[in-house]
């Protein structure tokens, strides 16, 4: 199973919106609504940002927003603030009925 | 406070052999299907495996099948990891994650992580 598709870096400045991509294929993304995203400080384990392609978890800031079409799922990070800065991996269920993670996107706020 | 706590990593040898350990609180433990995910130093997550309520049920990602064992013991609330004929591509931070309740695909707790290193 290949990893999912990120851009390596994205950046943006305070108060701005940014969007990371994170491509699959029909067998994970494309063909399941169970694309999730994770936001990962450094030395801290990840934390769940988004689940099933656009929900929130509880106390997760509504800045963060996530859709999909076709085989890409992306993840919206509007009024971008300081403490966003951090590393942001996808993920998504497969065909396999295993998961799969994207290779990760870090993000600088400028 | 629901938690997950790691144990069991260590400096192993190629070739060798370790388990992990996960002791889950704050939850009802059999409830849940339970996955191991890593993380290489400086590298993305992986997803390792994981397990049905109760463990009757198991898959693995192709680079560990025939080489890791996940099982678990819901009378102790705990999740393991038996891992065969390690290499040092198996270095990596081990996290034993739990599904966020209502969906199977996604991971809302996490432990801290447990280091293995493989190297001789």
């Amino acid at each position: 199973q290949s990893a999912l598709t990120q851009p390596a870096s994205v950046s943006g400045s305070p108060g701005q919106s940014i969007t990371i991509s994170c491509t699959g294929t029909s067998s994970d993304i494309g063909g399941y609504n169970y694309v999730s995203w994770y936001q990962q400080h450094p030395g801290k384990a990840p934390k769940l940002m988004i689940y099933d392609v656009s929900n929130r978890p509880s106390g997760v800031s509504y800045r963060f927003s996530g859709s999909k079409s076709g085989n890409t799922a992306s993840l919206t990070i509007s009024g971008l603030q300081a403490e966003d800065e951090a590393d942001y991996y996808c993920s998504s269920y497969t065909s396999s009925n295993t998961r799969v993670f994207g290779g990760g996107t870090k993000l600088t706020v400028l | 406070e629901v938690q997950l706590v790691e144990s069991g990593g260590g400096l192993v040898q190629p070739g060798g052999s370790l388990r992990l350990s996960c002791a889950a609180s704050g939850f009802t433990f059999s409830n849940y299907w339970m996955h191991w995910v890593r993380q290489a130093p400086g590298k993305g997550l992986m997803w390792v495996s994981r397990i049905n309520t109760d463990g009757s049920a198991t898959i693995y990602a192709d680079s560990v099948k025939g080489r890791f064992t996940i099982s678990r013991d819901n009378a102790k609330s705990t999740l393991y990891l038996q891992m065969n004929s390690l290499r040092a591509e198996d270095t990596a931070v081990y996290y034993c994650v739990r599904p966020i309740t209502g969906t199977m695909n996604a991971f809302d707790i996490w432990g801290q992580g447990t280091m293995v290193t493989v190297s001789s």
